[in-house]
């Protein structure tokens, strides 16, 4: 069966700092891979997504970056957080191909507060 | 202006009644809905999935409808129970894309 892996669950961490969340996926091979952003009492917001290896995909212009230095592993990153960064991050995977054609599967997210 | 609206935005009953979520939507074309639970603090957990065909799809208590004509789906929660306290996602997928509603906060309160 397929799993989904997300770290930290919780972080604060200041203003300026760097960022680095990680997503694994187990069970599955050439997965497409999501990352959003759901701030309080926000709907989910699609940040970055990819179908592949080095295949980033953004949807919004941010603060934020994206990888994908292996097969199931995305990477959300930051140089410098802003406040403005704080939420739940989720990560997701999706059967490989059309990206919304496929069910989403959530990883249990991140939980990100900049002071 | 968001392609998916959802009402209420939280709702409160007690145990052991009905509900009923909605789920109105502008997204064209039209792919499939998909309603998720998420309890706090957890990623979301897809209940159920409709393609334009279908018009009811049930998963236990849970029983959504789709009219693909007014576009709205419905999600009818049955006998609630405490654990069903959650925010419940209508999710609707325009070929490629994915547009999330904000959800329903429910709580479901002894």
């Amino acid at each position: 069966s397929q799993t989904i892996h997300q770290w930290p669950a919780t972080l604060v961490q200041p203003v300026g700092s760097p960022l680095s969340l990680e997503c694994t996926v187990e069970g599955t091979s050439n997965p497409n891979l999501y990352w959003y952003r759901q701030a309080a009492g926000r709907g989910l917001q699609l940040l970055f997504y990819s179908v592949g290896i080095g295949q980033i995909s953004s949807e919004v212009p941010q603060n934020l970056s994206a990888s994908r230095p292996q097969d199931r592993q995305f990477i959300l990153s930051s140089k410098k957080l802003l406040l403005s960064d704080s939420g739940f991050y989720l990560c997701a995977w999706s059967r490989g191909g059309t990206s919304g054609g496929y069910e989403q599967y959530f990883g249990p997210g991140t939980r990100l507060t900049v002071t | 202006k968001n392609q998916v609206e959802q009402s209420p935005q939280s709702l409160i009953i007690l145990e052991g009644k009905n509900c009923t979520l909605q789920c109105n939507y502008t997204v064209s074309p039209f792919s499939n809905l998909r309603w998720y639970k998420q309890d706090t603090g957890r990623g979301p957990v897809s209940l159920t999935i409709m393609t334009f065909s279908e018009n009811t799809k049930s998963n236990g208590r849970y029983t959504a409808t789709l009219d693909a004509d007014t576009k709205q789906s419905s999600l009818h929660i049955t006998a609630s129970q405490l654990s069903d306290s959650a925010s419940y996602i209508c999710v609707v997928s325009e070929n490629n894309d994915m547009r999330f509603g904000a959800g329903t906060r429910l709580t479901v309160k002894p």
